[in-house]
């Protein structure tokens, strides 16, 4: 079963503009993590957002958490059409398990 | 290139046989984890190790079984394959076990 699930399902936007998406999860964890997977590749972690911390920022990534309402939001701002990909929420929980949501996919048109 | 280095690439196989796969974590890295992406289940946790010994395990069947070796590659091996088991295995490793993961390219597993 998945701990994690991306809101919304699928985001189509024009390059140059923001992409937010969401996670919600159940049960309380150590941290939460945001990875890219671009088709049938591997994985590529984006950012790593511990429990304790509310907002993380990598280049034109960022990322909040909010631990109250069980849910973060990652932002690409300004997108190029090499975002195009899937992204993954994982929250690690105590028991070392990683456990990821269905994902969502966004397409960056040019 | 993520350091984390997967064999076979792909791999096709029929019901009933046994394989391995193979993974070998980045220089210093003592954690590995190992994964299943499928299009029906999404991406799976199957079960971590950390420097030898079982840390964490997931959903992973009875058939299928993992190890890490003193040198920390560690080996999947799945047996009594399914038509279901087709899938894409990730392994990831990191440095210890509350931090980011770093993922293999996979190996792709079809079973006929």
């Amino acid at each position: 079963s998945q701990q994690g699930e991306e809101d919304p399902q699928a985001l189509s936007i024009q390059e140059g503009e923001n992409a937010t998406m969401n996670c919600s999860y159940k049960t309380s964890i150590n941290n939460l993590q945001w990875y890219r997977q671009n088709s049938g590749r591997g994985l590529v972690h984006l950012i790593l957002i511990r429990s304790n911390e509310r907002e993380k920022h990598s280049g034109r990534l960022r990322v909040t958490l909010d631990t109250s309402k069980k849910s973060s939001s990652l932002l690409i701002t300004a997108s190029r059409a090499a975002d195009t990909a899937s992204y993954f929420c994982a929250t690690e929980s105590n028991d070392y398990k990683l456990s990821f949501g269905a994902g969502t996919t966004v397409t960056v048109r040019a | 290139d993520s350091g984390v280095t997967q064999t076979p690439k792909h791999l096709i196989t029929a019901t009933g046989q046994r394989v391995t796969l193979r993974c070998s974590p980045r220089s210093g890295d003592l954690s590995v984890y190992w994964y299943q992406q499928s299009l029906d289940q999404g991406l799976q946790f199957l079960i971590h190790y950390y420097n030898g010994e079982e840390r964490a395990k997931g959903n992973i069947l009875e058939r299928f079984s993992a190890q890490q070796f003193p040198d920390l590659h560690s080996e999947l091996n799945l047996s009594s394959l399914e038509l279901g088991d087709s899938a894409l295995y990730f392994c990831a490793s990191s440095v210890g076990s509350d931090n980011e993961q770093f993922f293999g390219p996979g190996t792709r597993l079809t079973v006929l």
